[in-house]
């Protein structure tokens, strides 16, 4: 799978909105982008995908740019539940293979 | 309806002692994977089953590590003379056919090697 990097680690205020970067230089042009968050005490917990279309779910939306190099996971307003590591993943079509994580991004959220 | 579920959720043992961990999967899930997980690190894929059959192991650090899921629902990891180096956290993920491969994870079982 490509590599993927992102910020060690992010602050936000509650209520504001956070804008996650990752950047994936080499992705391929059939990789799947994938983020994943690790809340505190917990296993990872599947967030969101895209291809090349910006995506929306009711826990986040996905902007990906235009050359698919770089990708933000938008969180529209943070809550200190929001306060976690997140991973973002690159994935073949199948969809069936073992997730490759990184370091991800710790946010942290203040009150 | 249920998760994944892990037992023991935590597990003391002594250096050179066999253990095993379970994974109960999501019913009907297809796909099984093991991770391992370092302090402050991500996920560290072990090893994964479609059904029953293995089809990766790639990730096992060495022979003393294996994993079964014989009738295709549940999964033990087994570490054979176990060393302080395999203390960690050993999360278990299953994914359906539906949807596009997310990966759901069990709580995870912390293993303890003294």
């Amino acid at each position: 799978d490509a590599k993927t990097t992102q910020p060690n680690s992010m602050e936000s205020n509650e209520e504001e909105p956070v804008h996650l970067p990752c950047n994936h230089s080499t992705i391929s042009g059939t990789d799947y982008i994938h983020w994943y968050r690790q809340l505190p005490s917990q296993g990872p917990e599947y967030v969101i995908h895209g291809l090349t279309s910006n995506v929306n779910n009711r826990m986040a939306s996905l902007a990906i740019a235009e050359d698919r190099k770089s990708s933000t996971l938008i969180l529209h307003r943070a809550t200190l539940r929001d306060a976690a590591v997140y991973y973002c993943i690159l994935r073949g079509v199948s969809g069936n293979t073992p997730l490759v994580f990184g370091k991800g991004t710790r946010l942290s959220v203040i009150a | 309806g249920a998760g994944v579920s892990q037992s023991p959720r935590y597990k003391v043992t002594k250096r050179g002692q066999d253990v095993a961990l379970r994974c109960d999967p999501i019913s009907g899930h297809v796909s099984l994977y093991w991770y391992r997980q370092a302090l402050g690190q991500g996920p560290e894929f072990l090893t994964y089953f479609n059904y029953e059959a293995q089809q990766d192991k790639s990730g096992l650090p060495n022979d003393r590590f294996s994993a079964e899921r014989p009738e295709g629902s549940i999964s033990t990891l087994t570490i054979q003379r176990t060393e302080q180096r395999d203390s960690a956290m050993y999360r278990c993920a299953s994914r359906g056919l539906q949807g596009a491969g997310e990966q759901y994870f069990g709580p995870g079982t912390r293993l303890t090697v003294t």
